[in-house]
């Protein structure tokens, strides 16, 4: 099956600093990637999609200044948490799908962010 | 707006046991719906995929079939293992997005 990376699959930052976290479709092109997060016992909640070489589109109640989501190449995107707080802290994973006609989603491993 | 609800929440079986996860949506106009598993700490897995024209999937010890019309999935679990402990989530798609279900933690008993 199609394989997405994700990277780093965990992180510590200090408060008000930016964390970067890449989401890769290792043997297909992604023309569309999606960017979730997940909060203890909860299910994923969808934080944006993004095409490729467009802009990414916001879930409502999301900041897109403090997730910032760039989608340059069809095999990358990256979500940048911006001046994190510890309400930051979550698991955010992505998913990519090639345009299959099954219109399924591949997922990474998911990072693990800890603002202290 | 699209709910899609898990029941049950948790459920532990003893090693051997077959079982039945339930997935329910609100709108059956779907694209198509998907079961997943989700280790803790770790991503998705995805164990099988129907789509809205399918009634079943089938993968090895697993078999999920879909009531568009009901708007309900099941994911059906032979023979159960202590290495099938996790949480299971279902996800339907339709033409703008994807929503998940909360999941139901399973816990298998050696």
């Amino acid at each position: 099956g199609a394989v997405v990376s994700q990277h780093p699959s965990w992180v510590i930052c200090k408060s008000g600093t930016s964390v970067k976290i890449e989401c890769r479709s290792l043997d297909f092109q992604a023309t569309t990637m999606f960017w979730y997060r997940q909060f203890p016992k909860q299910s994923l909640m969808l934080m944006a999609t993004s095409n490729e070489g467009s802009k990414a589109t916001y879930e409502q109640g999301v900041e897109k200044d403090k997730f910032l989501i760039n989608h340059a190449s069809l095999t990358l995107s990256t979500l940048t948490v911006t001046s994190a707080h510890p309400e930051d802290s979550s698991f955010y994973i992505c998913s990519a799908t090639g345009g299959f006609n099954t219109g399924e989603l591949f997922f990474g491993e998911g990072s693990r962010l800890t603002v202290l | 707006k699209q709910e899609v609800t898990q029941i049950p929440a948790a459920l532990s079986v003893p090693e051997g046991e077959n079982l039945v996860l339930n997935c329910s949506f609100t709108d059956s106009a779907i694209y198509n719906l998907q079961w997943f598993r989700q280790d803790p700490g770790k991503g998705l897995t995805s164990l099988l995929l129907i789509q809205s024209s399918q009634r079943e999937q089938t993968s090895g010890r697993l078999n999920a079939s879909l009531d568009k019309s009901s708007g309900r999935s099941t994911l059906y679990i032979a023979a159960s293992q202590p290495g099938d402990s996790a949480t299971y989530l279902c996800a339907v798609s339709d033409d703008n997005d994807m929503r998940f279900g909360a999941g139901t933690r399973l816990t298998v008993k050696p």
